[in-house]
C-alpha cells in the first residue's frame, strides 16, 4: 500500500497563476484533510472532507477550493496564487474523524509563490 | 476552537536522558494526538489517546482529561529521536472536524 501520496512535491508559481494539488489515499478512508505549515506556526486546517462528494471549510480556507469527486482523491486548488500562500501543504486521511482515529499524512508539497 | 500549547519549544539533551514534553489544551476533548515530524519533513502519528497511558517502545504518552494536560516521555533517548514532536487536539463545537496543532517541540539528542 502506498498510503497517502501527494502530487507534486515541489512547485514554484508566479502571483496570479493557478494550480491544483492532488492527494490520493489507498486505505479506503472516509475523512481527508488539507493542512498548511508555516514557519513559527503550527499546522493549520484549510479544508476537509467527511466523505465522497462532501467538503467543509477549516480554519484558513480563503483563497483555496477543494473537491472530493472520488473517495480516494482530495484536490486542493489555488485559483489565483498569492505570496501569502507560500507554504508546505500536507494532506492527511483517517477512517473516521479526529476524535476516533489517527491521521495518516502525505509527504507534503512545498509551494513557493513569487 | 481548541487552543493547544506545548512546552518547551526547544529541547537539547544528551543521549540516554529521560525526555518530557508537555501539552495543554483549552477545551475538553475525547482524544489527543501526538505526532512526530522527521528532519526531512514527513509527519507520522505516534499516539492517539483518550485516557490514562499508552506505550510504544521507548515512547510513553499520558493524559489527564480533567486537567486538560498530556505529556510525551522518551526513555533512554537516542540521537535518532531528534525530531519535532507535535501535540494536536480535535476541533470542538459546531460539528467541525480536523485537528488543531501546537507549535511543536524541537528535540535534539546529542551523542
Amino acid at each position: 500500500n502506498a498510503g497517502v501520496t501527494q502530487t507534486p512535491k515541489f512547485r514554484v508559481l508566479k502571483t496570479g497563476q493557478s494550480m491544483t494539488l492532488l492527494c490520493a489515499q489507498d486505505m479506503n478512508h472516509e475523512y481527508m484533510y488539507w493542512y498548511r505549515q508555516d514557519p513559527g506556526m503550527g499546522l493549520r486546517l484549510i479544508h476537509y472532507s467527511v466523505g465522497e462528494g462532501t467538503t467543509a471549510k477549516g480554519e484558513v480556507p480563503d483563497g483555496y477550493n477543494v473537491s472530493r469527486l472520488k473517495k480516494q482523491n482530495f484536490l486542493l486548488g489555488l485559483e489565483s496564487a498569492a505570496p501569502s500562500q507560500t507554504s508546505v501543504y500536507f494532506c492527511a486521511s483517517s477512517y473516521l474523524g479526529s476524535s476516533y482515529n489517527e491521521q495518516f499524512f502525505g509527504p507534503g508539497t512545498r509551494l513557493t509563490v513569487l | 476552537k481548541n487552543e493547544v500549547e506545548q512546552s518547551p519549544q526547544n529541547l537539547t539533551a544528551q543521549e540516554g536522558e529521560f525526555i518530557t514534553i508537555n501539552c495543554s489544551y483549552s477545551v475538553g476533548i475525547s482524544a489527543l494526538h501526538w505526532l512526530q515530524q522527521h528532519p526531512g519533513g514527513g509527519i507520522v502519528s505516534l499516539f492517539m489517546l483518550s485516557s490514562g497511558k499508552k506505550k510504544h517502545g521507548r515512547l510513553i504518552a499520558t493524559i489527564n482529561i480533567q486537567e486538560k494536560h498530556s505529556s510525551l516521555h522518551i526513555t533512554a533517548s537516542h540521537p535518532r529521536d531528534s525530531a519535532v514532536y507535535i501535540c494536536a487536539a480535535p476541533y470542538s463545537g459546531g460539528g467541525a472536524d480536523g485537528l488543531t496543532f501546537g507549535k511543536g517541540t524541537h528535540l535534539i539528542i546529542q551523542p
